[in-house]
């Protein structure tokens, strides 16, 4: 079956724009992960959900970053007035419930000018 | 806060040696895993360990588990240049709010020369 998807799989913006970054889990997996991941370093939890709620939202950086799922589907990241420092690759990740093992989109490369 | 500490942060090697890649926190996990990425893809999970002082073997790859689930280790034998990428060990939260969340390590960048 298909894998996680993620779009766009590059992004560039411009200082203090707005980004929608986009993650379709597999199906039936009732997680959600995102993560932040900078150049050559390791992953940063940014936000779970399980179902279409947010029990741990205690990686997300600052107020400009939020994020919402529909369901037990799609996922959207966004962030707002985007900063240089926010240049990294976004990963998500999906599992049958949460505790179990992750599988792993392609990413996001965003890159903010 | 779980930190997660892995050494070292790049290895560059010739084909046919070997290596150690090491994690290790202060903190307990309930298991570890050990995931390799590829450039533009996200990490694949490569085995994970539970037991305190468990050895886990894939093919050339060896993963041991320190007594106290604390610390981690991932040899590899023989190195081939497909085993480059980007090696991260990762430890699932043991209880409290840590419970089941995945805490990495910064990466191993394993660069096998032929």
């Amino acid at each position: 079956g298909a894998g996680v998807s993620q779009s766009p799989s590059n992004k560039v913006t411009e200082k203090g724009k707005d980004v929608e970054l986009r993650c379709d889990p597999i199906s039936g997996h009732t997680a959600l992960y995102w993560y932040r991941q900078r150049l050559g370093q390791g992953l940063e939890f940014l936000i779970y959900f399980q179902g279409n709620s947010a029990p741990d939202k205690s990686g997300l950086p600052s107020d400009r970053f939020s994020a919402e799922r529909t369901g037990e589907s799609v996922s959207t990241l966004t962030i707002q007035r985007t900063q240089q420092e926010d240049s990294a690759v976004y990963l998500c990740a999906s599992s049958l419930w949460y505790t179990d093992e992750q599988f792993f989109g392609p990413g996001t490369r965003l890159t903010v000018l | 806060t779980q930190l997660l500490e892995q050494s070292p942060q790049f290895l560059s090697i010739q084909e046919g040696e070997n290596l150690t890649v090491y994690c290790n926190s202060s903190s307990v996990f309930s298991s570890l895993q050990w995931y390799r990425q590829e450039p533009g893809e996200g990490p694949v999970l490569l085995v994970t360990v539970v037991t305190g002082g468990e050895v886990k073997k894939l093919k050339r790859l060896t993963f041991q588990f320190g007594d106290a689930r604390k610390d981690s280790s991932l040899h590899i034998t023989a190195a081939q240049p497909g085993d480059t990428g980007l090696y991260l060990c990762a430890g699932v939260g043991a209880g409290g709010t840590s419970y089941g969340k995945l805490t990495f390590g910064q990466g191993t960048i394993l660069t096998v020369h032929p």
